[in-house]
C-alpha cells in the first residue's frame, strides 16, 4: 500500500519552460514533505520541504504547493536547465510525532531538453 | 567536505553467502539509516538508529541486522541473501528526529 504516490514516471520538458512535478499521498498524518533529487550514481540530495502550515515554500527556481485537503504537492521549477535532469523523489513524515521516518514515492525522472 | 560514505559501491555475492555493507559520517550526526531500493521502486526504510537506540521496522525481514559501533559508523549485515535482495542499499543520517536526511551514494547488491 503506497502512502506516497508519483503517478508520472517520466517527465520531458523544454529548457527555460516550467517542470511541474507532482505527488499524492494518503496517510492524513503526514505533516512535513520534502523534494529529493537524485543524479545516477549518487544518492539523492535535498532540495526544498514545506510544512503542513504553508502551501507554498519558495527557493529560488524551486517552489513547492502544498494542497492539503487534496493531498497533493507538486514541485514547481522555472525556468528548468539542462543540469536539472534528474530523478525527483517525494517523500513524506510525521514530524509532529516525532517520528525520523520518510516514506517516499517511486520517483520521476525529469529530462530537460536544450 | 563533511559527508556520508559507503563502501562499496558495488558489491557481489553468492545465494545465500553473509554480506556486509558499510557507511561512515563526518558530519557527526545522532541519526543513521538504511533503506533498500530495487529497481524502479520508492527507497525503503529498514532500520534506524538514533545515537546507540535501535528502531526495526516492523517489515523488515529478520534476515536483516544492523550494528552501530561508535556515531560514525554503522554496518548493514544480510545473513542469508536471497535474489530478491538484490538492490541499491542507501545509508543517510540526520542530525535529529524531523531533521533533513543526507544520503550516501548508495552500495549496489547483486546476488548470484
Amino acid at each position: 500500500d503506497q502512502q506516497v504516490k508519483q503517478n508520472s514516471p517520466s517527465l520531458s520538458v523544454q529548457e527555460g519552460r516550467i517542470s511541474i512535478l507532482n505527488c499524492d499521498y494518503t496517510n492524513s498524518m503526514f505533516d512535513y514533505f520534502l523534494w529529493y533529487k537524485k543524479y545516477p550514481a549518487e544518492g539523492p540530495t535535498f532540495l526544498i520541504s514545506i510544512s503542513s502550515i504553508k502551501d507554498k515554500n519558495e527557493d529560488g527556481r524551486f517552489t513547492v504547493f502544498l494542497n492539503k485537503s487534496a493531498k497533493h504537492l507538486s514541485l514547481h521549477i522555472v525556468p528548468s536547465q539542462p543540469g536539472d535532469s534528474a530523478v525527483y523523489f517525494c517523500a513524506a513524515s510525521e514530524s509532529q510525532g516525532g517520528s525520523e521516518k520518510l516514506v517516499f514515492g517511486k520517483g520521476t525522472k525529469l529530462t530537460v531538453n536544450p | 567536505d563533511a559527508m556520508v560514505i559507503q563502501n562499496p559501491r558495488y558489491q557481489v555475492t553468492q545465494f545465500g553467502k553473509p554480506v556486509t555493507l558499510s557507511c561512515s559520517q563526518t558530519l557527526n550526526h545522532n541519526v543513521m539509516y538504511w533503506y533498500q531500493q530495487k529497481s524502479s521502486q520508492a527507497p525503503k526504510l529498514l532500520f534506524h538508529y538514533y545515537d546507540k537506540d535501535f528502531n526495526n521496522e516492523a517489515d523488515t525481514p529478520d534476515n536483516f541486522q544492523s550494528r552501530r559501533p561508535n556515531t560514525s559508523f554503522c554496518f548493514l549485515d544480510i545473513r542469508s541473501p536471497g535474489l530478491g535482495d538484490a538492490a541499491m542499499y542507501l545509508c543517510a543520517t540526520s542530525g535529529g528526529r524531523s531533521d533533513t536526511q543526507y544520503f550516501g551514494p548508495g552500495t549496489r547488491l547483486t546476488v548470484l
